[in-house]
């Protein structure tokens, strides 16, 4: 099983519609986690944290479920702004060692 | 303000020459690191400095060789590299690698080709 699995995509979807990424993870000793996005020959940009069961930031809502080590994206109302690369970045800490580990990403063009 | 910045935008170098990446925050973070990104694919870790220390070192080639002059910059140094080697490179930094909550901000990169 891959550290970080996304969804391969990609997703094309007209605007407004809801669409929801979802990335599994294999350590269960994951601390933390993130879901950044990336726009073509851009750097990643944190869209948002999570680190207890879920985060809802506008029409964004991430949610993790722990004992599935499973974390979810869902994007309502899709505008146009939305394409981009989402990439699931789970992290862990523990004494010396540490690690980020991302996704492969996956794919978002919204459509008028 | 979570500003990680980076210079030169753009580099194109030969396989003989040595240039340096430049990266700046002044977010007071401890943690500085670098990546290194391909096309179509995710970031790859290279380095991480702690508290200016270097904590990682993800099996990186010696042909690049960090350095970290003070808590806000941290610096690259290319020399003798390969046309594989060409990538962006990202800088990016965080508060702290012992918080839970630590999250990495990342600078604009740097696009590099090795001819």
């Amino acid at each position: 099983r891959k550290e970080v699995e996304q969804d391969p995509g990609p997703f094309n979807v007209p605007e407004g519609a809801t669409v929801a990424f979802n990335c599994t993870y294999s350590n269960s000793a994951s601390q933390s986690f993130f879901w950044y996005r990336q726009d073509c020959r851009k750097e990643p940009k944190l869209l948002m944290s999570v680190y207890s069961s879920g985060n809802e930031d506008g029409r964004f809502t991430a949610q993790l479920n722990r004992a599935s080590q499973y974390i979810s994206l869902l994007i309502r109302d899709s505008k146009l702004s939305d394409s981009a690369t989402y990439l699931c970045v789970v992290r862990y800490s523990g004494g010396s060692n540490y690690k980020l580990t991302f996704g492969k990403g996956t794919l978002l063009t919204v459509n008028p | 303000d979570t500003e990680v910045t980076q210079t030169p935008k753009h580099l194109v170098m030969g396989m003989t020459n040595k240039k340096s990446l430049k990266c700046e925050q002044h977010m007071g973070h401890r943690a500085m690191y670098w990546y290194k990104q391909k096309a179509k694919k995710p970031p790859e870790l290279m380095f991480v400095y702690s508290y200016e220390k270097l904590s990682i070192n993800e099996s990186v080639p010696s042909r690049f060789s960090p350095e970290c002059p003070n808590s806000s910059l941290l610096n690259l140094h290319l020399h003798a590299l390969q046309p594989e080697d060409s990538a962006l490179y990202l800088c990016a930094s965080s508060q702290d690698l012992g918080l839970i909550t630590d999250t990495q901000y990342f600078g604009p990169g740097t696009r590099l080709t090795v001819l």
